[in-house]
């Protein structure tokens, strides 16, 4: 049973545009979120986390958006440049006892054309 | 400041072999965690040690161990190997593991089991 879960395996856009990828999580427990960023043959890069007592957390050109209600985030990129190209992972980490651990999701294989 | 260092990057072994792993964490973090990630999955949590001692274990059977050493560093065994446990194997570490900080993760282990 996934309980992170991105449900767009891929997303295309140009450079300059707003990139907006989403991840639904299942799992009451997630309390702290965080997206990390892949390229190929490389481990993930920690881009930017977000706590559930807040609904937005901005960082440059990346702004996380959490609706817990929804049990849903997501990570926009403004603007979209061609080395935001990669593979962007949505992670949660539950409170109490397994507050050890990370959940991923599949991931979304983001590509800004030039 | 050196990240997360892993060796070896490659391995081939075959089928009923045993491997060993090794993971050095970011300097001044105690804790370190291992995840497994499959082709086209989201990394999966194995184990997460701090203070030499194992905190929590993922849903892997016994052929897989771990230990952490007094400075810090980890190394993963994976015993009987399978066919299945082809994948990279990521090593993460943190300050403590078990609060809202993100997990910093090293470039991994490509093991492919022949």
């Amino acid at each position: 049973d996934q309980q992170v879960k991105q449900n767009s395996p891929s997303l295309s856009v140009q450079e300059g545009r707003i990139s907006i990828l989403n991840c639904d999580y299942t799992n009451s427990m997630f309390d702290y979120f965080l997206w990390y960023k892949k390229y190929p043959a490389e481990g993930p890069t920690f881009l930017i986390s977000i706590s559930s007592i807040k609904d937005k957390n901005e960082d440059g050109r990346f702004t996380v958006f959490l609706n817990k209600s929804a049990k849903h985030l997501s990570l926009h990129i403004v603007p979209s440049q061609p080395g935001d190209s990669a593979v962007y992972f949505c992670a949660a980490k539950a409170s109490g006892g397994s507050n050890y651990k990370l959940t991923f999701g599949k991931g979304t294989l983001l590509t800004v054309n030039p | 400041d050196a990240g997360v260092t892993q060796s070896p990057t490659h391995l081939i072994k075959t089928r009923g072999q045993q491997v060993t792993l090794r993971c050095s964490p970011i300097s001044g973090h105690k804790s370190v965690s291992w995840y497994q990630q499959v082709l086209g999955q989201g990394p999966q949590f194995i184990f997460q040690y701090y203070e030499k001692e194992e905190r929590g274990r993922g849903n892997f059977p016994d052929r897989f161990s771990a230990r952490q050493f007094p400075n810090y560093s980890s190394e993963l065994n994976v015993n009987a190997l399978l066919l299945g446990d082809s994948a990279l194997y990521l090593c993460a570490s943190s300050i403590t593991g078990d609060s809202n900080q993100p997990q910093h993760f090293g470039d991994g282990t490509r093991l492919s089991i022949l």
